[in-house]
């Protein structure tokens, strides 16, 4: 079965701008969760969507937020960006149930100047 | 807070050889799960293994084994046999819930 797709996987835009990054997640998984990865960081959780609910959400501003669709497909934007907001980011799809493997895509690059 | 350590940015080996890679973390949870991720020059992010934090026996899979240790808040990674395939960073994270927390990882490189 197809894997997590996240598109597009590179980005580059200026200061100010807004972007926003789509993640498909695993057929028949309902829990999609986005990280930002940085060099030094790790990653850092975002926010988790479930059934098309925010159940979880990291310390981020509010330029960072995201939605997801019935079909699960999950969209973030970023509004106002800014330096700092050149990261990998990281979309993980998993299914119900607790504590269950997380599977991740390949990441939207994104590089801002 | 959910808090996971990996003191060790970065580490090398000799070809099949082995090598041990530390994570300490910290939760008030009793139920929850432990993970190993792999992340080769590719990006993709790959399981390597998972514990179950209410198991006492480690988990093990093929040439990689943790050793953990629940009342110490200690899950580390053994990769025995190293392959140069192994290159890559290692993030270990806690997982309680949907929700994940990493560690800031660890880069390996085995070395031919």
């Amino acid at each position: 079965k197809a894997g997590v797709t996240q598109t597009p996987r590179y980005l580059i835009k200026t200061r100010g701008q807004q972007v926003t990054l789509s993640c498909s997640p695993i057929s028949g998984h309902r829990s999609v969760s986005w990280y930002q990865q940085t060099p030094g960081q790790g990653l850092q959780f975002l926010f988790e969507y479930f059934s098309e609910t925010q159940r979880n959400k990291g310390n981020f501003p509010g330029r960072f937020s995201g939605r997801q669709f019935s079909n699960s497909r999950s969209e973030m934007n970023v509004s106002t960006l800014e330096l700092g907001d050149s990261a990998l980011y990281l979309c993980a799809s998993s299914s119900l149930g607790k504590n269950t493997e997380a599977f991740f895509g390949q990441g939207t690059r994104l590089t801002v100047v | 807070a959910q808090t996971v350590t990996q003191s060790q940015p970065e580490m090398s080996v000799q070809e099949a050889e082995t090598v041990t890679l530390s994570c300490t973390y910290d939760t008030s949870e009793n139920n929850y799960y432990l993970f190993w991720y792999k992340q080769p020059p590719s990006r993709q992010m790959i399981l390597v293994i998972r514990q179950e934090a209410y198991k006492q026996q480690n988990a093990t899979e093929n040439r990689f084994s943790v050793n953990f240790q629940k009342a110490a808040k200690s899950f580390s990674l053994k990769i025995s046999d190293s392959q140069l395939g192994d290159t890559a960073m290692y993030f270990c994270a806690f997982g309680t819930g949907n929700q994940f927390y990493f560690g800031t990882g660890t880069s390996l490189t085995v070395i031919p």
